[in-house]
């Protein structure tokens, strides 16, 4: 099992509506959750973290945590073209240290 | 611009030559990381310093890698004898701790191609 699993996509959706991007983790203990962007050829470039069960909103986007289901979500609200990206969700272990685990990531497509 | 900055953005070479990369990380950070990404692929970690001292390093690295940052400041990564496998994005990141939220802000990126 990868410690970090995301769905591959690609996903698909219309201008103006809600994507909804999961991971799950395999480390119990993990205490911080993040997400990240990535353009194609670009450098991931961090959207949010979390650390505590339930959601987070930050503008358009909303991070959703269930340590007990290990199940980290992020929903992006009235979806856009500029958003069609790779989106990494991204874990810390709690075995010392900050070695963070990413997921292989999720394409997201917007269509105009 | 006060972000962190890598050289070279490209670098080709041949199989079994060394390669040295560089990463300057945002100035005030203490703690500088090294990640590999494949295509397809998430940012894989390779190591990560605090200040000067490495605290941590995958298993996954070869002998063939080393990363110093010697001064706390820049850091730099070598691969000796390279082999094609090793063709893949090496991207560095940088952050403060404690800090906000373990933040790590990445630069663009050193993407190495082994003829």
């Amino acid at each position: 099992q990868k410690e970090v699993e995301q769905n591959s996509g690609p996903l698909s959706v219309p201008e103006g509506a809600i994507a909804s991007l999961n991971c799950t983790y395999s480390d119990r203990g993990s205490q911080s959750f993040f997400w990240y962007r990535q353009y194609s050829g670009k450098s991931p470039e961090l959207i949010m973290f979390i650390y505590s069960n339930g959601d987070k909103e930050d503008g358009r986007f909303t991070a959703q945590l269930n340590k007990a289901s290990q199940y980290v979500s992020l929903l992006i609200r009235d979806s856009q073209p500029s958003d069609s990206a790779t989106y990494l969700c991204a874990v810390n272990p709690p075995t010392g240290g900050f070695k963070t685990i990413f997921g292989a990531g999720t394409r997201l497509f917007v269509k105009a | 611009d006060t972000g962190v900055s890598q050289n070279p953005r490209h670098k080709i070479t041949k199989r079994g030559q060394n390669v040295t990369f560089r990463c300057d990380p945002i100035s005030e950070h203490n703690r500088l990381y090294w990640y590999r990404q494949t295509l397809g692929q998430g940012p894989e970690f390779l190591t990560y310093f605090q200040n000067e001292a490495q605290l941590e390093k995958s298993r996954l690295l070869s002998d063939r890698f080393s990363a110093e940052r010697p001064k706390g400041s820049f850091s730099t990564l070598e691969i000796q004898r390279t082999e094609q496998g090793d063709s893949a994005m090496y991207l560095c990141a940088s952050s403060l701790y404690p800090g906000s939220a373990e933040t790590q802000y990445f630069g663009p990126g050193t993407r190495l191609l082994v003829l």
